[in-house]
């Protein structure tokens, strides 16, 4: 099956840039998506198709995918970034099926 | 506005069932496919199954397939999972969430719903 990996934490401070990567074997080859899930609550799409932004996700989130790694940038990091973030795809099976990365703590010092 | 709502979490014993729903508005729910994904306490989210726009087709993980069942109500517009023989593994909270067109990304996504299977 296919497997998705992700750091456990990232810290940044603020107003500096946040990156996550989110690796996997040619992950290039595959379409990203990128949720945002803070504390007791449901996943928000952050980035979808590696580097869209849904309507109201601010342009300081962004995304990009080449090679085995694909990675989440998320500048001029505020204090209410902090959340957990989880990249997924589909893998390329006959009936696909959903993968998550394990999830990156973002902490915001 | 799209909304998505669970339904029917609760504690049930080792070997138990429990048929879970997700009520939606806001949106055609009969022109989208569908899909459950579980995370359990203070671990990651992890897809558990999807149903495809007319109920037709389905799939599931390896870890409930035989024991889940997913199916749809376009009529009223409700997605259900019906958990048997459930395990303490399946300890989760459960969300229902629309996809866009097949395997895109989860767009929209309900608040959740907590199943704990203990004794």
């Amino acid at each position: 099956s296919y497997v998705l990996t992700q750091p456990p934490s990232v810290s940044v401070a603020p107003g500096k840039t946040a990156r996550i990567t989110c690796g996997g074997n040619n992950i290039g080859s595959k379409s990203v998506h990128w949720y945002q899930q803070k504390p007791g609550q449901a996943p928000v799409l952050v980035i979808y198709y590696d580097s869209d932004r849904p309507s109201g996700i601010p342009e300081r989130f962004s995304g990009s995918n080449s090679g085995n790694t694909a990675t989440l940038t998320i500048s001029r990091v505020e204090a209410g970034d902090e959340a957990d973030y989880y990249c997924q795809v589909w893998d390329s099976s006959s009936d696909p099926s959903g993968v998550f990365g394990g999830g990156t703590k973002l902490t915001v010092l | 506005e799209v909304q998505l709502v669970e339904s029917g979490g609760g504690l049930v014993q080792p070997g138990g069932s429990l048929r879970l729903s997700c009520a939606a508005s806001g949106f055609t729910f009969s022109s989208y496919w569908m899909h459950w994904v579980r995370q359990a306490p203070g671990k990651g989210l992890v897809w558990v199954s999807r149903i495809n726009s007319d109920g037709s087709s389905t799939s599931y993980a390896d870890s409930v397939k035989g024991r889940f069942t997913i199916s749809r109500d376009n009529a009223k517009n409700t997605l259900y999972l019906q958990m048997n023989s459930l395990r303490a593994e399946d300890t989760a909270v459960y969300y229902c969430a629309r996809v866009v067109g097949h395997y895109g990304p989860f767009d929209y996504w309900g608040q959740g719903t907590l199943v704990t299977v203990s004794s």
